[in-house]
């Protein structure tokens, strides 16, 4: 069964640091997402991904955020100069034209220290 | 006005039981409308879709009412393998909005 992948599964960085996590979306969905998830709290939506542009980003996703696809597979979240507050679950996910599940990858543990 | 709004619970229940889950949206314009299951530290997995005659799978019914703009999702018959959190999920354009989810636990 097609799935996403992610990586690193899991990674520690110093604050200030800028991390790029990586995702692979299943080879045949148009749309890209990154969500994130603090420990114990609600997934956050965080920016949305068509067309090889954004078409939609949160409040979150602020200067310090980027996304990129820079082949025809990966689909990347840097984050420029993380803070504590951006230690979190962030996960990758995709969907098909038919606009029906997201699938999502196995997510990216981040901690900032 | 949230745009995804759960009851976080969370539920505890004993096996057997029979737990409902409810969900309200703000966007009017949503069109798509899905139950996902998050186990602990887990990514979220779709548990099913809702249509807006309602629809069943097995022991779960889900259901819509686009005049409230509610979503309920109703596990009968609950087993200790239920135990996790359900969100709720509304598209708003191509995109998905997350409820904060609802804690459920199913106990012997």
């Amino acid at each position: 069964e097609p799935e996403v992948t992610q990586t690193p599964s899991h990674q520690v960085t110093q604050m200030g640091q800028e991390v790029i996590l990586r995702c692979v979306p299943i080879s045949n969905h148009l749309y890209f997402y990154w969500y994130r998830q603090i420990l114990g709290q609600k997934v956050e939506f965080l920016v949305s991904f068509y067309n090889n542009e954004i078409s939609e980003k949160s409040e979150i996703f602020d200067d310090q955020f980027s996304v990129e696809r820079p082949d025809g597979s990966n689909f990347t979240l840097k984050i420029r100069s993380t803070k504590l507050e951006d230690s979190a679950m962030y996960f990758c996910a995709s969907m098909g034209l038919d606009a029906g599940e997201l699938f999502f990858g196995e997510g990216s543990r981040l901690t900032v220290l | 006005r949230k745009e995804v709004e759960q009851d976080p619970g969370p539920f505890n229940v004993p096996e057997g039981a029979t737990v409902a889950f409810n969900c309200t949206y703000s966007n009017s314009a949503s069109q798509s409308f899905f139950w996902y299951r998050q186990d602990c530290r887990k990514e979220p997995k779709l548990l099913m879709s809702v249509y807006s005659s309602g629809n069943e799978d097995g022991r779960f019914t889900a259901q819509l009412n686009r005049a409230s703009q509610y979503i309920s999702l109703l596990i009968r018959d609950s087993k200790l393998s239920d135990s996790a959190t359900y969100l709720c999920v509304v598209n708003k354009g191509n995109d998905m909005r997350f409820g904060a989810g609802t804690r459920l636990t199913v106990k012997p």
